[in-house]
């Protein structure tokens, strides 16, 4: 299994919208709605923002939203602010008791 | 609260064995897989496998086939993942997950332990 394509880095200014995409394949994110998204800061483990495409975890903020088109499932945030700066990683399930990772993405709020 | 908790950083040298643990608590042990997730230094996350405590049969990601050991204690609410000859390119840190699965696929991963740092040196 191929690792799943983010782009390495995006930035955005305080109060804007990002959009960070993350490219499968029919086998992995086209065939399954089981795409999540995880935040990571610098030293500490990742947490689930996003889970089967577009649901939130309890307590997560609803400026975060997810979506897929066929092979390809996006995370966007609204309203940047200070503290959504880290590292972000989308999955898939990929079949066979496996998942599938990105290689992540490092958002830089300027 | 829901929460795994890892043992601690382990500094080992080639060659050597290591096993490293992962303690639920929270949540009905038995109902939830455990899965083990690599991130080795500045990079990205991998999938090495899952467990489930009901029937203690570990799944293997291809590529951490034979690599490594999947295990569990239900008894005492406790997964694990050992090696039994360390090399230096297993320097990474590890964490320990809580899968949620629906009809044989994996819906969710959540929580994440806070990691165990296993640095292989000679």
């Amino acid at each position: 299994q191929s690792a799943l394509t983010q782009p390495a880095s995006v930035s955005g200014s305080p109060g804007q919208s990002i959009t960070i995409s993350c490219t499968g394949a029919s086998s992995d994110v086209g065939s399954y709605n089981l795409v999540s998204w995880f935040q990571q800061h610098p030293g500490k483990a990742p947490k689930l923002i996003i889970y089967e495409v577009t649901k939130r975890p309890s307590g997560v903020s609803n400026r975060f939203s997810g979506s897929k088109s066929g092979n390809t499932a996006s995370l966007t945030i609204s309203g940047l602010q200070a503290e959504d700066e880290a590292d972000y990683y989308c999955s898939s399930y990929a079949g066979s008791n496996s998942v599938v990772f990105g290689g992540g993405t490092k958002l830089t709020v300027l | 609260e829901v929460q795994l908790v890892q043992s601690g950083a382990e500094v080992k040298k080639p060659g050597e064995s290591l096993k490293i643990s992962c303690k639920g608590s929270g949540y009905s042990f038995t109902t939830y897989w455990i899965g083990w997730v690599r991130q080795m230094p500045g990079k990205g996350l991998e999938w090495m496998g899952i467990i489930y405590p009901g029937d203690s049969v570990p799944r293997y990601s291809p590529s951490f086939q034979g690599q490594v050991t999947i295990s569990v204690d239900k008894s005492i609410r406790t997964a694990y993942l050992q090696w039994s000859s360390l090399k230096a390119s297993d320097t990474a840190l590890y964490y320990c997950v809580r899968v949620g699965r629906s009809q044989n696929s994996i819906n969710w991963i959540d929580p994440w332990g806070q990691g165990t740092l296993v640095i292989v040196s000679s």
